[in-house]
C-alpha cells in the first residue's frame, strides 16, 4: 500500500541552525501538508501546498519556515533558524484532488536544544 | 474560523463499543475524519465521511453525521485492547484539515 514517508524520524538540533524535514508524498497526489505537534499538545496545521505554491498558512508559519518541492517526489519544510518552541513532531500529509482520502507520514520528532 | 471540540478522555470496557463524539463550526466542511495515533506514532487515517452523508461504516466502525448540528461520532463495536489510542477528528475545507484536541480512549479488561 502506497504511504507517505518521512526522513529524517528523529532530528537533535542546535537552536539558531538550519533544519530541513523531507517527506515524500504517495506519488499521484497533489495536494500536500505540513502540520505540527508538540508533545501532549493539539496537531496544529502549517502550511498547505498545491500546484507549486502555497495555498494556505497559518500564523505559525512565520518568516522563519518555508517549503519547497524542489523534483517531482520531494516536498521539504526548512526552518531558517530554529527556536527552543519548534521542538515538536512534525507530519506530512497528501491527498489526492477530489478526494476524502488523506493520509499522514509517521512524522520528524525535531529536538531543539 | 474553525473549531472542532472532542471529550478528552474515554474508559471503555473490552467488548463494549465505544463512542466518541465531536462537534465542529465549519459548515463550508467538505469532509470529516476520524484519525488514530497511538504511542510516538503517526496519525492513522481511519475513516471519513463526505459532508452530504449522514451514515458510513466499515467493519467495526460507524460513523454518524449531524450536519444540522455540526456533531460527528465514531463507534467502534466490540472495543479491543488495540483500540486504546488517541483518536482525532478533523474537519476540511478546501485548504486545510483541522483537529481536534484527540480523546484518549482507554481499554479495560
Amino acid at each position: 500500500e502506497p504511504e507517505v514517508t518521512q526522513t529524517p524520524s528523529h532530528q537533535v538540533t542546535q537552536m539558531g541552525q538550519e533544519v530541513i524535514l523531507r517527506c515524500v508524498p504517495i506519488s499521484n497526489h497533489l495536494y500536500f501538508y505540513w502540520y505540527r505537534q508538540i508533545l501532549g499538545q493539539k496537531v496544529e496545521f502549517l502550511v498547505s501546498f498545491y500546484n507549486n505554491e502555497i495555498s494556505e498558512k497559518s500564523e505559525i508559519f512565520d518568516d522563519q519556515f518555508s517549503v519547497e518541492r524542489p523534483d517531482g517526489s520531494n516536498f521539504t519544510l526548512k526552518i531558517r533558524s530554529t527556536k527552543l518552541e519548534d521542538s515538536a513532531m512534525y507530519f506530512c500529509a497528501s491527498r489526492r484532488l477530489n478526494t476524502g482520502e488523506l493520509f499522514f507520514g509517521e512524522g520528524s520528532r525535531l529536538t531543539v536544544l | 474560523g474553525e473549531d472542532v471540540e472532542q471529550s478528552l478522555f474515554l474508559s471503555v470496557r473490552e467488548g463494549d463499543s465505544s463512542v466518541i463524539n465531536c462537534t465542529y463550526t465549519d459548515s463550508s466542511s467538505t469532509y470529516l475524519y476520524w484519525y488514530k495515533q497511538e504511542p510516538g506514532a503517526g496519525l492513522q487515517l481511519l475513516t471519513y465521511i463526505f459532508s452530504n452523508m449522514d451514515m458510513k461504516q466499515d467493519q467495526r466502525l460507524t460513523v454518524l453525521l449531524n450536519k444540522k448540528d455540526k456533531h460527528l461520532s465514531l463507534r467502534i463495536a466490540d472495543t479491543q485492547t488495540g483500540d486504546s489510542a488517541i483518536y482525532f477528528c478533523a474537519e476540511r475545507d478546501d485548504y486545510k484539515l483541522s483537529f481536534g484536541a484527540g480523546t484518549t480512549v482507554t481499554v479495560r479488561a
